[in-house]
């Protein structure tokens, strides 16, 4: 299994343009999450998904919106970046049952810089 | 109000000594499951260890065990016999609430740094 995979890796944007993080992953994980990580500071959760089809706002959601068409698959679209969301961006995954959620898997993190 | 707190923003350990990191936090739900994870200078979130609210006793993963402290609210790391290898920032995280409910949500400390020196 790959686990939890995200691209790209790296990339610098210019204010006022948008694209799109990819998230996937192969291990049937029903829950899906993305969070930013500021430099020196903990995670912070921006959307998640409980399944195909539906998805909430977490913390700091605003500039961000998400999608999930697919079980394996929960992209992440800025539109209009700003200087404000440069920062790492990890998704991660967890699988529910009855009642109980298992540990959160992590991808690599797209590390994003707007200028 | 601070849900999960770090106090020690950097930590200094001799290779082969034991060393704690510290968490506290704060909830006023029954049902909640405190996490600990480990950032290398390349990056990655590595799950370490889970400690669940009604687990009797405390969790333990190889070199890494979590004193679990419910009156105080505290949820310490021990890292015994440390390596060089695990010189990385450490964050503390919690899940409120029943999962689901709380749909697994973390809420992450702002971590600790920890060296190792040889």
């Amino acid at each position: 299994n790959a686990g939890v995979t995200q691209t790209p890796k790296f990339r610098i944007l210019k204010i006022g343009q948008s694209m799109t993080l990819q998230c996937a992953q192969d291990m049937n994980h029903n829950y899906m999450y993305w969070y930013r990580q500021d430099p020196g500071m903990g995670l912070k959760l921006i959307y998640y998904s409980v399944g195909a089809g539906i998805t909430d706002k977490g913390e700091v959601p605003n500039g961000y919106n998400v999608s999930r068409s697919t079980t394996e698959d929960f992209p992440l679209r800025l539109e209009l970046a700003a200087p404000s969301q440069t920062s790492v961006y990890f998704c991660a995954s967890s699988y529910q049952w009855g009642g109980r959620t298992d540990t959160q898997y992590f991808g690599p993190g797209t590390r994003l810089t707007v200028l | 109000a601070q849900k999960i707190t770090q106090t020690q923003p950097g930590m200094f350990v001799q290779e082969k000594e034991a060393v704690t990191l510290d968490c506290t936090y704060d909830t006023s739900d029954p049902s909640y499951g405190l996490f600990w994870y480990k950032q290398p200078s390349s990056g990655e979130m590595i799950f370490l260890i889970y400690q669940g609210s009604y687990d009797q006793q405390n969790a333990t993963e190889g070199r890494y065990s979590l004193n679990f402290q419910k009156a105080r609210k505290s949820a310490n790391l021990v890292i015994s016999a440390s390596q060089l290898g695990d010189s990385a920032m450490y964050f503390c995280a919690m899940r409120e609430g029943v999962s689901g409910t709380s749909y697994g949500k973390l809420t992450f400390g702002q971590g600790t740094i920890l060296t190792v020196h040889p």
